[in-house]
């Protein structure tokens, strides 16, 4: 998994909270992806970052927002949970030697 | 990438079997495209890519072709075997270290 970890692998949330989720690399990656997945639609780009404080918004960015202070670390975080985010959460890294991304294990959110 | 057309969402093979996994693409201007392998519970995982000015690759039992006219790709993997059995996606680059997914295809092989 291209040391890629996400954390946490699994919570239940009540809707209205605030959640972060954390992606965590020791590739030294430029580049970091959050995406989400549901069935029937894939994965779906939320945010991306191409570097350190540098990060833009992807398909489905509403209700979300991320931040990256350090090369390693990218946070996803969703300010209000609602229902419809609920999902599988992956994180993804790429270094500038090609487009591959390597992804994470997942995290599952379920908001009630 | 949108998956239309030959697309099908899942695809049943006889073990030993070659199977045929197809995706068309949406974006006329992507360079890179990638097939990932998603197994139950895990993230995807990179099987094989290629370069916009390449027609075929080939990997070990996977072979990708590319069909810029129609904007078709798709993914052959032969002697299908038990481990094959996954969600296939395919992937474009649309610019900028971006990936867009097709819906994926569910694979399941029989003994």
């Amino acid at each position: 998994d291209a040391g890629i970890t996400q954390s946490p692998r699994h919570k239940v949330t009540e809707t209205g909270t605030p959640v972060t989720l954390r992606c965590h690399q020791t590739e030294n990656h430029r580049y970091m992806y959050w995406y989400r997945q549901d069935p029937g639609h894939g994965l779906r780009l939320i945010h991306y970052s191409y570097g350190v404080k540098d990060t833009d918004k992807g398909e489905v960015s509403d209700g979300y927002s991320v931040s990256r202070s350090k090369t390693e670390d990218f946070l996803l975080t969703l300010e209000s949970a609602t229902s419809s985010q609920t999902s599988v959460y992956f994180c993804a890294t790429a270094g500038t030697g090609g487009f591959e991304a390597f992804f994470g294990q997942g995290t599952r959110l379920t908001v009630v | 990438g949108e998956s239309v057309g030959l697309h099908l969402p899942t695809l049943s093979v006889q073990e030993g079997d070659n199977s045929i996994i197809n995706c068309a693409y949406s974006n006329s201007a992507s360079d890179y495209f990638i097939w990932y392998k998603q197994e139950s519970g895990k993230g995807p995982q990179f099987i094989i890519d290629i370069r916009s000015n390449m027609d075929k690759r080939q990997g070990q039992r996977v072979t990708v072709l590319l069909n810029k006219t129609v904007k078709h790709l798709s993914l052959q993997i032969a002697a299908t075997q038990p481990g094959d059995s996954a969600v296939y996606f395919c992937a474009e680059n649309t610019g900028d270290y971006k990936l867009s997914f097709g819906a994926g295809t569910t694979v399941t092989v029989r003994a």
